[in-house]
């Protein structure tokens, strides 16, 4: 089984809707990530969380939100999607009581298409 | 300005040829990754660097820190090999992160 889990892994949606993506983990790890990716941009982190209480946002989280419910745990809310938020979503792990260097680990993403 | 900057953004090669990927960095460092995402979008993490250089199988990956450079190549390259190699780093203590814009490398038969 996959150490880091998204869900859905494909999404259609329409202008104004609210989306949630899903992101779990059993790597144990106490940090986690969200990222978009558009073609020639790169990552984009949205938003990041250190651990269940420590919520931080990233260069991108206008139009964005999250929630922490647990360590293994972390959503990403688009509360009225629009169609510049269409991109490749990626939930990602790192644990800074192990690995000094925070080594990330991804999800398999989930594309997202808001029409 | 990015902090991380990657060359070529797209690369073609014939089998069997060498290929390199460099990627230059203006912040300081505690460690760079090396990242491969195929088509299909999975991310995986091929090597991570903080100094000089680490081989496995294939692929080579070198980091010069005076120079705030570094290098992936892949030795007798094969149509698998295709994907995009993305150059990340991890800076301030840990705490922040730079990703390349990455390197679509296409490998032909």
């Amino acid at each position: 089984d996959a150490d880091v889990t998204q869900t859905p892994r494909n999404r259609i949606t329409k202008t104004g809707k609210r989306i949630m993506l899903e992101c779990s983990q059993t790597k144990g790890h106490d940090r986690m990530y969200w990222y978009r990716q558009d073609p020639g941009l790169g990552l984009r982190l949205i938003y990041y969380s250190f651990d269940v209480k420590d919520i931080n946002k990233g260069e991108i989280s206008d139009g964005y939100s999250v929630s922490r419910q647990a360590q293994a745990k972390f959503s990403l809310s688009l509360e009225s999607a629009i169609p510049n938020q269409t991109a490749l979503y990626f939930c990602a792990t790192s644990d800074r009581r192990q690995d000094p260097y925070n080594e990330q680990f991804f999800g398999p993403g989930t594309r997202l298409t808001v029409l | 300005k990015n902090e991380v900057e990657q060359s070529p953004q797209n690369l073609t090669a014939q089998e069997g040829e060498f290929i390199t990927i460099n990627c230059s960095y203006s912040v300081g460092i505690s460690a760079l990754h090396w990242l491969q995402q195929h088509p299909g979008g999975g991310i995986v993490s091929l090597f991570m660097l903080s100094s000089g250089k680490k081989k496995h199988g294939r692929l080579i990956a070198t980091i010069n820190i005076q120079e705030k450079h570094s290098s992936l190549h892949i030795t007798a390259s094969h149509p698998r090999d295709s994907a995009v190699y993305i150059c990340a780093v991890t800076s301030g203590g840990g705490n922040q992160f730079y990703f390349g814009t990455g390197t679509s490398l296409t490998v032909i038969p």
